[in-house]
This record gives structure tokens, C-alpha cells and sequence, in this order.
């Protein structure tokens, strides 16, 4: 299976937009790829995913780059509410499991 | 709708005991999952189901079983529960098992002394 490599954590002051980014160098062409969030104590949430195109939804906009070996999830302005742990994931159309990183820690400044 | 509900929300086991976690949906979805989330890490699969009656191992199945005999239910059993199953438990849902999201369930706190 393809993986990520993601930061281990980053900062961003509040009501400003953040870049995650996130490597795939290993991507194959049938690979979807994921954005989910967890915040503290809670079970992940569904954030964003693409194949090929830019992708645009309520929480987030997800950048892919024309060879596809890397993405940036894009928060526009992030609040304290956006502190969690944002993991980057691969998923092949064919294939039910989604292969978990260690995510990048998002920490908001106040 | 409540979403995905896991029962227990936390269990404490002694080794060599037996558990059953619950997991149910009420948004009619046809696949289920079951994962496992150790401190500091990512999830891993440990079983899923693609519809009622049917299950199949995902990448840590070992020292589990699990059932779906109702599709809104998903069983995941221990049957001689060990100190390394020691985790969080994640159950999800979805749709179809292609690109669309999962949704989770709040998670089961086990701990095996």
C-alpha cells in the first residue's frame, strides 16, 4: 500500500488559513486520497478527499499537484476548534482499508 | 440519527478474559469496520464487513472475531483478551466501501491488566 509522510505537528494563529501538507510520492493511479480529522478524545471525522482535481467543501479545500505525489489541505481560517490531528490517507478504489500515518498535530494559537 | 454508538465506552479486562464490543449504525449503510488506535498512533483495520452476514480480516486480525448478523450491528469479540490489546477500539461506517467517507463512533477504552 501506498503511504504518506505528513509533519508531525505545526502552528497557525487563529483566523488565519493553514497549509497541511502532506507526501505521496508512491501514489498509484487508483488512489484516492483522504483528509480526516480527530479531535481530543474523539473518533475521526471525515474532512476531504480527491483522485486528481482540486476539491472544495464546507470545512476545507484539498490542493493536489498535477503529478499527484503530494496534496495540501487547505483550512481557510482556522479556529480553535480546527486544533486536532489531521491525518493525510491513501485509498485504492479496490481496496476497503484505509492505512492510517501518525497524522500532523494542528495546534491554534489564540 | 445518532450516528455510530460503540457500547462499552471504557472496560477494563483481566488477561485470558472474554468481551464483546458493541457497534450500531441507524444510517443504513452496507459496510462496517472495526479499528484499533494505539497511543500516538494511526488507526489499523483490524475486520470489516460489506453487508449483513458477511466479514473479512483486515491488516491486525489476529485475537479477534467478529459477526454481522443485523446490518446495523457489528460485533467485535476477544476471546482471551491480552495486555497488547490494550487500545482504543474505532468502529466506523459507510455507504459503499469505495471513495466515500467513513463515519466513526465515538470509541471503546480497553484495557487489559
Amino acid at each position: 500500500d501506498a503511504k504518506t509522510t505528513q509533519p508531525n505537528s505545526m502552528e497557525s494563529n487563529e483566523e488565519e488559513p493553514v497549509h497541511l501538507p502532506c507526501n505521496h510520492s508512491t501514489i498509484s493511479g487508483t488512489d484516492y486520497i483522504h483528509w480526516y480529522r480527530q479531535l481530543p478524545s474523539q473518533g475521526p471525522e471525515y474532512v476531504i478527499h480527491g483522485l486528481t482535481s482540486n476539491v472544495n467543501n464546507r470545512m476545507a479545500s484539498l490542493a493536489i499537484a498535477e503529478d499527484r505525489k503530494s496534496s495540501t489541505l487547505i483550512l481557510h481560517r482556522a479556529t480553535l476548534r480546527d486544533a486536532a490531528v489531521y491525518y493525510c490517507i491513501l485509498r485504492d478504489d479496490s481496496n476497503y482499508q484505509l492505512i492510517w500515518g501518525a497524522g500532523t498535530k494542528l495546534i491554534i494559537k489564540p | 440519527n445518532a450516528g455510530v454508538t460503540q457500547t462499552p465506552k471504557f472496560r477494563v479486562l483481566k488477561t485470558g478474559q472474554s468481551m464483546t464490543l458493541l457497534c450500531a449504525q441507524d444510517m443504513n449503510h452496507e459496510y462496517m469496520y472495526w479499528y484499533r488506535q494505539d497511543p500516538g498512533m494511526g488507526l489499523r483495520l483490524i475486520h470489516y464487513s460489506v453487508g449483513e452476514g458477511t466479514t473479512a480480516k483486515g491488516e491486525v486480525p489476529d485475537g479477534y472475531n467478529v459477526s454481522r448478523l443485523k446490518k446495523q450491528n457489528f460485533l467485535l469479540g476477544l476471546e482471551s483478551a491480552a495486555p497488547s490489546q490494550t487500545s482504543v477500539y474505532f468502529c466506523a461506517s459507510s455507504q459503499t466501501g469505495t471513495a466515500d467517507e467513513q463515519f466513526f463512533g465515538p470509541g471503546t477504552r480497553l484495557t487489559v491488566l
